[in-house]
């Protein structure tokens, strides 16, 4: 089975801190996506990357950036974390397949900033 | 670019009812559509997606979805709902690009 791994389910940050979420996953897949969650909204694209060192503005950047050096691993980075940013964070990967693949999920990291 | 819509927010069925979750969709090509489920305090869990061919697709735990290119609708279905479908369910679509858009979330409750 595909394994989608985050590093924290929960994280409390103070205002201004950078926070680093770190996701791995162990089958290759060549497109890995960061998502945050919020109620009535759903999944919004935050960053997404199709190889290593490459990456894709999704629909909501700001405040973000990410990370991909190694194939299994991509972060997303708040380069200085506001209250606004409290939300759930979710990862997924994908084979390079493209549009006719599914997404594999992490079991998401909530994250508070306070 | 590409975007779905779910109208409902809330869908209720009573245990052994059918129930329908809908979806509708708009891209600029051909259209990849999926449907996702999210237990409380989980991820996504992929239930099952239209690609080419049969309108009517069949996938995990008893689900189906019927795809409908005139009224770009792709709704979720299953015949008989059970509790423990009780969850919320994401509709997603590509077109061309490697990018998957979601829609707002369906919270499903099925009462015994």
């Amino acid at each position: 089975d595909v394994k989608v791994t985050q590093s924290s389910r929960y994280l409390v940050k103070r205002t201004g801190e950078k926070v680093f979420l770190e996701c791995v996953q162990d089958m290759d897949h060549e497109n890995m996506f960061w998502y945050r969650q919020d109620p009535g909204l759903g999944l919004r694209l935050i960053y997404f990357s199709y190889d290593v060192k490459m990456k894709e503005k999704g629909d909501i950047p700001e405040g973000y950036s990410v990370s991909r050096e190694k194939k299994e691993r991509f972060s997303l980075i708040l380069e200085s974390a506001s209250t606004n940013q409290t939300s759930m964070y979710l990862c997924a990967s994908s084979t390079w397949g493209g549009v006719n693949t599914e997404a594999f999920f992490g079991q998401g990291t909530r994250l508070t900033v306070v | 670019a590409q975007s779905v819509a779910q109208p409902e927010d809330q869908v209720n069925v009573a245990e052994g009812n059918p129930l329908t979750v809908k979806c509708t969709y708009s891209v600029s090509g051909n259209p990849y559509l999926f449907w996702y489920v999210q237990y409380p305090n989980r991820g996504l869990q992929f239930l099952l997606k239209y690609i080419t061919g049969d309108n009517l697709v069949k996938g995990s735990y008893g689900f189906e979805a019927e795809f409908n290119k005139s009224q770009t609708s792709f709704h979720l279905k299953k015949p008989s709902a059970l509790v423990s479908d009780s969850a919320l369910y994401f509709c997603a679509v590509r077109d061309r690009s490697n990018d998957m858009r979601f829609g707002a979330g369906t919270r499903l409750t099925v009462k015994p």
